[in-house]
């Protein structure tokens, strides 16, 4: 079973619809975070979390919103989503404390708004 | 912010092909990472080089911090090793990392 999950794994919506994707980690960390991956851009980080009462913004919140459930869960909603918001969505989990701050990546949410 | 430059952004290489990936930034860092995202769009971590050098099997990675690059070495190239190549650096202490935009690498037969 992988690590850290997504779901869905691929979604088309309308402009103004809300939209939630749902991230959950078997892996027992403390952080997590919510990046997006725009084509040439890399990855760009919207919201983190380092635990379940201490949410952060990124680079680039605006437009979303998150809510960390649990320590497994963290979810990332648009409230009324734009076409701009259209690409592919990552779920990342880390661990404080290690050394290697190493950051473990979900499979990816394509999201598509039209 | 910091700016993360990559490069090439395009490279192909015949296997068995050794290879040279560069990562620039723009002020001081205490993490930097390098990641491999395969075509069917998984991230995986590389390495963990704030500064030094590292290998892992045909993989190998330096970081001058002093001098704000990074490489990642890539030798005796597979099929495999397709896909794109990111450096990602964190100024924060809080892992938030920020990521250039690759080195998009095909190996070819």
């Amino acid at each position: 079973d992988a690590d850290v999950t997504q779901t869905p794994r691929n979604r088309i919506t309308k402009t103004g619809k809300r939209i939630m994707l749902e991230c959950s980690q078997t892996k027992g960390h403390d952080r997590m975070y919510w990046y997006r991956q725009d084509p040439g851009l890399g990855l760009r980080l919207i919201y983190y979390s380092f635990d379940v009462k201490d949410i952060n913004k990124g680079e680039i919140s605006d437009g979303y919103s998150v809510s960390r459930q649990a320590q497994a869960k963290f979810s990332l909603s648009l409230e009324s989503a734009i076409p701009n918001q259209t690409a592919l969505y990552f779920c990342a989990t880390g661990l404080a404390g290690d050394i290697s701050d190493t950051q473990y990546f979900g499979p990816g949410t394509r999201l598509t708004v039209l | 912010g910091i700016q993360v430059e990559q490069s090439p952004p395009d490279l192909i290489l015949q296997e068995g092909a050794n290879s040279t990936l560069r990562c620039n930034f723009s002020d001081s860092v205490n993490n930097l990472q390098w990641f491999h995202q395969n075509p069917w769009g998984q991230l995986i971590n590389l390495f963990y080089i704030p500064s030094g050098t590292k290998q892992n099997g045909r993989l190998s990675a330096t970081t001058v911090a002093t001098e704000r690059y990074s490489l990642l070495y890539i030798s005796s190239s597979q099929t495999t090793d397709s896909g794109v190549y990111f450096c990602a650096v964190d100024q924060t202490g809080a892992n938030n990392l920020f990521f250039g935009t690759g080195t998009r690498l095909t190996v070819i037969p």
